[in-house]
């Protein structure tokens, strides 16, 4: 069975910390792993990986995937308030038609 | 483009009553997904479609029926509700594609008493 676990499941940092997030995945015929950022409604995308050493950067945020360890990461420096949410992992497998998540990081920025 | 949007956004039904969540989108996206979200559990999948016409089950199936007759709508049918489909449902659409962008709703909360 396909799975993704997601760590640490929560953590308090204060503003203008970096905080990295955790994601491994068992995903079979794996193609894909993507980061959702989920504030207090729907989840919004942030990044897809699929291949291993490739940094992908959004500003502050930044992620990396390593294909042989079966793990990513979410870095975020210099963290705001506005950063406080759950962040979701998925891996995408097999026909590239199901996504399955992990049960997310709830992140909360203290000011 | 409105993206993916869904009715109602709140909704209390009492235990054995039927309902019907709605969702579309306009971005002629051929995937379209259903999932439910309990505290703590992440998006579990419940129903997915490949297209118009064609549904198949995800993870959490039991309990809801859906349908698929055309490119934009995918509802999501609860027959007889309990409480432990008490959650916040989340429908999403994505282009044919191995990667699997997934664009989500704004989700439907739904209290079953």
């Amino acid at each position: 069975e396909d799975k993704v676990v997601q760590s640490p499941l929560s953590l308090v940092v204060h503003e203008g910390d970096t905080v990295t997030l955790n994601c491994s995945y068992e995903v079979t015929n794996f193609r894909s792993l993507l980061w959702y950022k989920q504030e207090k409604k729907a989840p919004t995308f942030l990044f897809m990986l699929t291949s291993s050493g490739i940094e992908k950067k959004s500003g502050r945020l930044s992620s990396i995937l390593d294909k042989k360890e079966l793990f990513s990461i979410l870095n975020i420096t210099a963290t705001q308030t506005g950063d406080s949410a759950i962040y979701l992992c998925a891996g995408v497998g097999e026909y590239g038609n199901k996504l399955v998540f992990g049960a997310g990081t709830i992140l909360r920025v203290k000011s | 483009n409105a993206g993916v949007t869904q009715t109602p956004k709140f909704r209390i039904l009492k235990i054995g009553q039927s309902m019907t969540l709605q969702c579309a989108q306009d971005m002629n996206h051929n995937y379209m997904y259903w999932y439910r979200q309990d505290p703590g559990m992440g998006l579990k999948l419940i129903y997915y479609s490949v297209g118009a016409g064609i549904t198949d089950k995800g993870e959490v199936p039991n309990g809801y029926n859906v349908s698929r007759s055309t490119t934009e709508d995918f509802p999501l049918r609860l027959e007889l509700a309990a409480p432990s489909q008490t959650s916040v449902y989340f429908c999403a659409s994505s282009y044919r594609t191995l990667y699997n962008e997934q664009f989500f709703g704004p989700g439907t909360r739904l209290t079953v008493l």
